[in-house]
C-alpha cells in the first residue's frame, strides 16, 4: 500500500558517471518532489514537478535534471556524479490539498559517489 | 542560513520523561507540519497546523503553532522507546501554497532509553 516507490534503494557509483533515480507513484497526484537529506541540513528541495513535462528548480538544483513523461514517474538524473552528491534522496508526492495534506515520501535511495 | 531552526538537534532521555522540541523562524508560514522519520525510511506526517495559536494533540504528543505563525513546538509527555526517531518540522511559505514546496528544519534526533 506504499503508493510511492523509489528505485534503486542503494547505489554506489563512480565520480563522473551519470546516474538516474526513479520515483513511481500509484496515487495519480499531480505534484511530485525530489529532496536530498544530509546531516545538519534536513531535507532540501532539488526539483519538483506540477504535471507531465512541467518541472521547476528547487534550492539545490545544480548538477541535477529531472523528467516527467508520465504522471506516475518522476526521474532524477545526476548528469556527472560528484562526491558532494553522496546523499540520501527522497521522492515525495503532495496530497490534493497542498496546505493541509502534507507529503507522502518514498523510502529513499542511498547514493554513494566514490 | 536555515529558514527553520530546530532545537535541540539531539536529545537523549530516559523513558517516562517529558520533552519539547522547538521549530523557530523569523518568517511567517501558511502552515507548519511535523514529521517523524525512522532509520532507512522516509518521513511520515504527524500533524499539520494552520491557525496561529492552534494546539493539536495526538495521544502523548502536543503540537502548537505560534500566534504569529513563525514558530511551532512539539511536546511529548512520558516518552517511550517507541518515540525514538528523527523529528522534522516543515513549513509552507505563503507564496508556495500553489506549488506545495515545503521548507524543512534540520531535524531533532530523539533517543528514549528504556
Amino acid at each position: 500500500d506504499a503508493g510511492i516507490t523509489q528505485s534503486p534503494r542503494h547505489k554506489v557509483t563512480e565520480t563522473g558517471t551519470p546516474v538516474t533515480l526513479r520515483c513511481h507513484q500509484t496515487e495519480n497526484h499531480r505534484y511530485m518532489y525530489w529532496y536530498r537529506q544530509d546531516p545538519g541540513h534536513g531535507l532540501r528541495l532539488i526539483h519538483y514537478s506540477y504535471g507531465v513535462k512541467d518541472t521547476d528548480k528547487g534550492e539545490v538544483s545544480d548538477g541535477y535534471s529531472v523528467s516527467r513523461s508520465k504522471t506516475e514517474d518522476f526521474l532524477l538524473t545526476l548528469e556527472s556524479a560528484t562526491s558532494s552528491q553522496t546523499s540520501v534522496y527522497f521522492c515525495a508526492i503532495s496530497g490534493r490539498d497542498r496546505v493541509l495534506d502534507g507529503y507522502t515520501f518514498g523510502s529513499g535511495t542511498r547514493l554513494t559517489v566514490v | 542560513t536555515q529558514l527553520l531552526e530546530q532545537s535541540p538537534q539531539f536529545l537523549s532521555i530516559q523513558e517516562g520523561e517529558n520533552l519539547t522540541v522547538y521549530c523557530n523562524s523569523s518568517s511567517v508560514f501558511s502552515s507548519l507540519q511535523w514529521y517523524r522519520q525512522e532509520p532507512g525510511e522516509g518521513p511520515v506526517l504527524l500533524v499539520t497546523v494552520v491557525t496561529g495559536g492552534e494546539v493539536k494533540k495526538l495521544k502523548r504528543l502536543t503540537f502548537q503553532f505560534g500566534d504569529a505563525r513563525k514558530d511551532s513546538s512539539l511536546h511529548i509527555t512520558a516518552a517511550q522507546p517507541g518515540d525514538t526517531g528523527l523529528y522534522l518540522c516543515a513549513g509552507l511559505r505563503p507564496g508556495s501554497s500553489n506549488t506545495g514546496k515545503l521548507i524543512f528544519g534540520q531535524g531533532t534526533t530523539l533517543q528514549v532509553k528504556p
